[in-house]
């Protein structure tokens, strides 16, 4: 595997489940993201993780938990989700996070979970 | 705040044509880095270009290029020679900071052959 991947590809939940996002990267990069794309929205950041600290949460509710046990994985652990939640959510990964100034350190993408709260 | 607008929903281009979507953005820091990403119908992001505020020369990455103009803070992705694949959402995105991206809405470019 190379770059980032994300399972399942398409999750679909009731409103009283418990289930989790995977991401994974294969890049050595230290810093981790999830991002929520719903329909005719700009992506929204979620979280991001810089060598296994969460340094951001953009006001995400608590029924969002995140994970990232070591600097290759990110979980995003969900429950009692609201049909608004019905989303793409998108992980990605990059060399470093901090003051970048106007340097590189894109951001890789995975493909993202089609997540659907009935 | 950081803002970037993108203000072209949808866009058509015929094939081998060269097409220009549209990005302008805000923000107060004299630093700061902007990308462009292509969103197939299959949801991967995939980063095409990186201009810098610092940056002298515009951006090129095979048939993409940037027309970076700072005083106008516009940073516009030109696509020369489209091709059927290119057909795709394209997001501009504003970096200031730390590496977190504010991404516009997007445009939806169609190449008809």
């Amino acid at each position: 595997e190379t770059g980032v991947t994300q399972t399942p590809r398409h999750l679909v939940m009731g409103m009283t489940n418990k289930k989790s996002l995977k991401c994974e990267q294969h890049l050595g990069h230290n810093a981790m993201y999830w991002y929520k794309q719903s329909a005719k929205k700009p992506l929204e950041l979620m979280f991001v993780y810089s060598l296994e600290e969460r340094v951001e949460n953009n006001s995400v509710p608590s029924r969002f938990s995140p994970e990232c046990p070591n600097s290759s994985h990110l979980f995003l652990h969900l429950h009692t989700l609201q049909p608004e939640d019905s989303a793409l959510y998108l992980c990605a990964s990059s060399q470093d996070w901090g003051l970048m100034g106007s340097s590189y350190n894109e951001q890789f993408f995975g493909p993202g979970t089609r997540l659907t709260v009935l | 705040a950081q803002k970037i607008t993108q203000t072209q929903p949808g866009m058509f281009v015929q094939e081998k044509e060269a097409v220009t979507l549209d990005c302008t953005y805000d923000t107060s820091d004299p630093s700061y880095g902007l990308f462009w990403y292509k969103q197939p119908s299959s949801g991967e992001m995939i980063f095409l270009i990186y201009q810098g505020s610092y940056d002298q020369q515009n951006a090129t990455e095979g048939r993409y290029s940037l027309n970076f103009q700072k005083a106008r803070k516009s940073a516009n992705l030109v696509i020369s020679a489209s091709q059927l694949g290119d057909s795709a959402m394209y997001f501009c995105a504003l970096r200031t900071g730390a590496n977190n991206l504010f991404f516009g809405t997007g445009t939806r470019l169609t190449v008809i052959p």
